[in-house]
């Protein structure tokens, strides 16, 4: 099984830092990697895919990067809707495998 | 308006079972790969399993915690994605979600609580 491990787990960010998010996979995934947001309550929400496309009506301060086995999320200027826990997912073989998450909270 | 809504959650007891459900609309259900995320309390996401569509044979697939206990089925003439869950244990306690990945579309949920 592919274990994906994703840091930092939490950050503490202010409005308008750059933040960068990284899933490391245990094995090579190609592009099959996908990024989530989810806020408290709420069903995650897909921000890329393929490592890097960006999903319809996402904002282009979010970007991702990376391949085979390490995979940058990116947020250029932290807005406040932003804040929530963010989620990479592999999608090369079954199990497919989710990291264990990043919660971006307010400095 | 492409839509996935779950049902079936409740409260049970280890060791016994429950059915879920997920109405599908808004999109053509018989061609897509369905899958079911859980999320236990304060925790993260963990996939639980897929359905393939018939055209490529509909087999299943599950994460090794549920293996053995719980069935991913369909029924495409009612546009509905099933999951049983036989044997509950109390790690089973979990918002579980009703997923179409290709278009990104999520249920609302349903709650699934294993208690004595």
């Amino acid at each position: 099984d592919i274990q994906m491990t994703q840091s930092p787990s939490s950050l503490s960010a202010s409005v308008g830092d750059r933040v960068t998010i990284t899933c490391r996979a245990s094995q090579g995934i190609g592009n099959d990697l996908g990024w989530y947001q989810q806020k408290p309550g709420k069903a995650p929400k897909r921000l890329m895919y393929a490592v890097s496309k960006l999903q319809s009506g996402v904002p282009s301060r979010f970007s991702g990067s990376g391949s085979g086995t390490e995979f940058t999320l990116t947020i250029s200027s932290l807005q406040p809707e932003d804040f929530a826990t963010y989620y990479c997912l592999q999608l090369n073989s079954c199990p497919l495998t989710f990291g264990g998450g990043t919660k971006v909270e307010i400095k | 308006e492409v839509q996935l809504v779950e049902s079936g959650g409740g409260l049970v007891k280890p060791g016994e079972s429950l059915r879920l459900a997920c109405a599908a609309s808004g999109f053509t259900f018989s061609h897509a790969y369905m899958t079911w995320v859980r999320q236990a309390p304060g925790k993260g996401l963990e996939w639980v399993g897929r359905i393939k569509n018939k055209a490529d044979g509909g087999t299943t697939d599950y994460a090794a915690p549920v293996k053995g206990r719980f069935t991913i089925s369909r029924d495409d003439s009612k546009n509905t994605l099933y999951l049983q869950m036989n044997s509950l244990k109390t790690e089973d306690t979990a918002m579980y979600y009703c997923c179409y990945f290709y278009m990104d579309v999520w249920g609302k949920g349903t709650t699934v609580t294993v208690s004595s």
